[in-house]
């Protein structure tokens, strides 16, 4: 297993509502990266957070956001849910000068209905 | 967009045989790697072929890539039910970010 940790394990929320989502990174990574991954698809790349600021962005609407800390833990924020944000939110860690080695958490389960 | 193309998509065989996977991507990449996935959990790394290697081995896993083709390839020799999950192939792009596939889905019968 690797060092990183996410919570909640699950969660299922309502229509319309906001949720966030929380990501520890292994001890000595400083970059964290955020994915979703839909039922029976691949993980698809939502933003990359490095020196508490947004260091890269997918293809993903600005109700999505997120915030890194000092500590390089990181939250990632989903507003006005829709029920199309049900998925497997993934996170990496990774040290900034070694991106190709990123090493993911188990993920949280969120379901919108 | 960057994200490759697993074939084939399913893939059911019996323990002790090989699985073969493939991908395909659309642009230049600095490496590719091959991830597995159990029960729709966290994602595992199992190894990574840069752009200028052809082929790497890790333990019974082989990978070979052809940056001619823009494709690569996932041997699993000797199978295991343990072996049994999804695998993803992902390219690594613009510095930081992972584009991954859809999948393959092996199942091992033991």
């Amino acid at each position: 297993e690797t060092g990183v940790t996410q919570s909640p394990t699950h969660l299922i929320k309502t229509r319309g509502q906001q949720v966030t989502l929380r990501c520890s990174s292994q001890s000595g990574h400083n970059t964290v990266s955020w994915y979703q991954q839909a039922l029976g698809q691949g993980p698809q790349f939502i933003f990359q957070y490095y020196r508490e600021e947004e260091n890269g962005r997918g293809n993903f609407p600005p109700r999505f956001s997120g915030l890194q800390f000092p500590n390089y833990s990181s939250e990632l924020n989903v507003n006005a849910l829709e029920l199309d944000d049900s998925a497997l939110y993934l996170c990496a860690s990774s040290r900034q000068d070694r991106f190709d080695e990123q090493y993911f958490g188990p993920g949280t389960r969120l379901t919108v209905t | 967009s960057q994200q490759g193309e697993e074939d084939p998509q399913a893939l059911s065989i019996q323990e002790g045989e090989n699985a073969t996977m493939n991908c395909s991507y659309k642009t230049s990449i600095n490496n590719l790697q091959w991830y597995r996935q159990n029960s729709g959990r966290g994602l595992v790394h199992l190894i990574l072929i840069r752009s200028n290697e052809r082929e790497k081995h890790s333990g019974r896993l082989r990978v070979t890539l052809d940056t001619s083709k823009k494709s690569s390839s996932l041997l699993i020799t000797a199978s295991r039910a343990a072996d049994t999950a999804s695998y993803f192939c992902a390219t690594q792009y613009g510095n930081n970010r992972l584009a991954f596939g859809k999948g393959n889905q092996v199942v091992v019968i033991p």
